[in-house]
């Protein structure tokens, strides 16, 4: 099926560093979302995007809709321990309910 | 969002038998339901979309027969792994559209032996 492509696949960083992973897709969608995964459960939502440009904060957590509405980026100051799951970047096909995910990035927090 | 709750989160199943996962949209009349599949260290991918009252829609390459669903109420969803094979083994996800974005189960770990 159709996924969108998250980069980078993982990302091994030390406890205090940014992050920073994007999304990028062949279609336009009007809806962009990044959710948290933590291993055996299903995921949460972290930042939902709505409008092209649209630049939205969510404690350190940080993400935009890409001005084409073809890509979106989450960014994330500070980490800690907990930020480690995946990350996936999700977006509702148009003109329906559906949501396509990207493949994923894999966060692990050293201390 | 809604609150989603999904059961069982783990079952293991010989070969053949069939198993049934609930999904449950508990605060919010949910007229479609979404049904993913996981494997591992694997996105997700939508499976099918669950109608009330009526037939659900399935993603191109996954078997209607394979993968029953039903969604008689506003409130629950069920898909069932029919005649389930070693191959089936994956991560079920359900979600739920509320009023305020998508809500996911909480995964349902399905083994088959």
């Amino acid at each position: 099926g159709q996924q969108l492509n998250q980069s980078p696949q993982s990302m091994f960083i030390q406890e205090g560093e940014d992050v920073s992973m994007n999304c990028t897709s062949s279609s336009i969608f009007n809806t962009w979302l990044w959710y948290k995964q933590d291993p055996g459960e299903g995921p949460v939502l972290l930042i939902a995007l709505y409008k092209a440009g649209e630049l939205t904060s969510n404690g350190r957590l940080t993400a935009q809709f890409g001005i084409t509405r073809k890509d979106s980026f989450l960014n994330i100051s500070a980490s800690i321990p907990s930020d480690v799951g995946i990350y996936f970047c999700a977006g509702q096909v148009r003109n329906t309910d559906k949501l396509i995910f990207g493949t994923g990035t894999r966060l692990q927090v050293f201390p | 969002g809604a609150v989603v709750s999904q059961h069982p989160s783990r079952v293991i199943c010989k070969s053949g038998t069939s198993v049934k996962i609930e999904c449950r949209s508990l605060d919010f009349q949910a007229t479609t339901m979404f049904w993913y599949r996981q494997f591992p260290k694997k996105s997700l991918m939508l499976m099918a979309t669950s109608n009330e009252g009526s037939k659900a829609t399935y993603e191109q390459g996954v078997e209607k027969d394979k993968f029953l669903i039903n969604h008689a109420s506003l409130t629950l969803s069920t898909l069932t792994v029919t005649s389930a094979h070693p191959e089936d083994s994956s991560f079920y996800i359900c979600s739920v559209r509320g009023p305020y974005g998508y809500t996911f189960g909480s995964g349902t770990r399905l083994t088959v032996v």
